[in-house]
This record gives structure tokens, sequence and C-alpha cells, in this order.
């Protein structure tokens, strides 16, 4: 059966400081992945998708970027964190348009 | 490029009642349509999909929706709520064609009054 794991489940980050979230999917192929984040009242933002390794479309300009460098690992990076990018971030997977969700990583940059 | 809307930031029902969750899309053609519930905290489960075919789709938990090509809708209803169904309610949709992006609507917040 298919799993999305995405790690870590909680983060307290200083502003100016890096990120790195990771998610990875098991027991699927060539699934396209995404990130979204939801802040407080703002609903479900798609961030990025990939279709396939090193293919990302970013939906929005801001201060994250995302790397697919395998085929079932999604990665969302920053150099230098805002306290706007606190928020709830989920990662998810689809193969033939479902999505499946990761638990979703709570950043709080302080 | 698709979109959703829920109009409905937030409703508040009493236990027993009947429910009904709006979501309105556009995009050019009908596209995949889903409605998701998050529980808080949580991430996302998916309660029922529509692709073709019968317009009324059951889903899990007692929950229903129905594809309305003329509105470009796909409403949510449940004719009786409990208690354990006050959470986010989340409309999505995929476009059939290009790269396939699932955009969801802004999510419509579930009270539950006893």
């Amino acid at each position: 059966s298919q799993t999305i794991h995405q790690w870590p489940a909680t983060l307290v980050q200083p502003v100016g400081s890096p990120l790195s979230l990771e998610c990875t999917v098991e027991g699927t192929s060539n699934p396209n992945l995404y990130w979204y984040r939801q802040a407080a009242g703002r609903g479900l933002q798609l961030l990025f998708y990939s279709v396939g390794i090193g293919q990302i479309s970013s939906e929005v300009p801001q201060n994250l970027s995302a790397s697919r460098p395998q085929d079932r690992q999604f990665i969302l990076s920053s150099k230098k964190l805002l306290l706007s990018d606190s928020g709830f971030y989920l990662c998810a997977w689809s193969v033939q348009t479902e999505a499946f969700f990761g638990q979703g990583t709570r950043l709080t940059v302080v | 490029a698709q979109s959703v809307t829920q109009p409905d930031i937030h409703i508040t029902v009493s236990e027993g009642a009947s429910l009904e969750l709006r979501c309105n899309y556009s995009y050019g053609a009908t596209p995949y349509l889903f409605w998701y519930v998050q529980s808080p905290g949580q991430g996302l489960q998916l309660l029922l999909k529509y692709f073709s075919g019968d317009t009324l789709v059951q889903g899990i938990k007692g929950f229903e929706a129905e594809f309305k090509r003329s509105q470009s809708s796909f409403n949510l209803r449940k004719p009786s709520v409990h208690w354990s169904d006050a959470a986010e309610y989340f409309c999505a949709v995929v476009g059939i064609q290009g790269a396939q992006k699932l955009v969801f609507g802004q999510g419509t917040r579930l009270t539950i009054n006893p």
C-alpha cells in the first residue's frame, strides 16, 4: 500500500535560519507531488508541485523553494526564514488525480 | 487555470440537523472534484470524489455530494450531523488536462451545537 512520510511534525525556527522539510512516498512510482501551506483562516495554498524528478512548478512568489532529487522525495527549503513563513505545511502525492496527504509540519518562526 | 470558491467560511448547525456545504468551481471543462475533511492539527482525509457518471456521489461517514454542471457546483450534504463531524471541510478540483494541479477552496469550518 502507498504511504507518505512527512517530517518533522513540529518545528520552531528563528528568523533568518534555514529550513528543510522532507516528504517521501512509498508504494507508488512517478507520483505528482505537492507542497501546500495552510495559514490560519486562509485555507490551503498550493506552493509547489512536481510531475517528475527535477521538474518543479512554483505557484506563488515567495521565500521558499522546492526540489525533487528522487522520484519519491520532495523537499521544501528556505535559505532564510521570515516570520510570515509560519504555518502548517502539508505534502501530498497523487497518481491519476486522487491525492493523499502527509500529517503536516507545524512551523513557527520566532 | 482552475479555481474553487467556498462561500461559507464558518457554519454552525445543531447535532442531528441537516448540512449543506457549498462549493463552486471555475474551469473550462468538467474537472475532477473532491471533498476533503481536516480535523484540528491533522492532515486531510478524502470524503468523496467525482470523475464522471452519476452526478450524486456517496462518500464516507454518511456524506454525499451532487455535481451540477449548469451551476458549476459540487455541494456537500449530510442528512443528520454528529458532533464528531466538527472539522474543516475543503472542496478541491483537478483539471483533466495539463499538469493536473490539485487546487483547494478556502475551506469551511463546521461547528456542531449539542
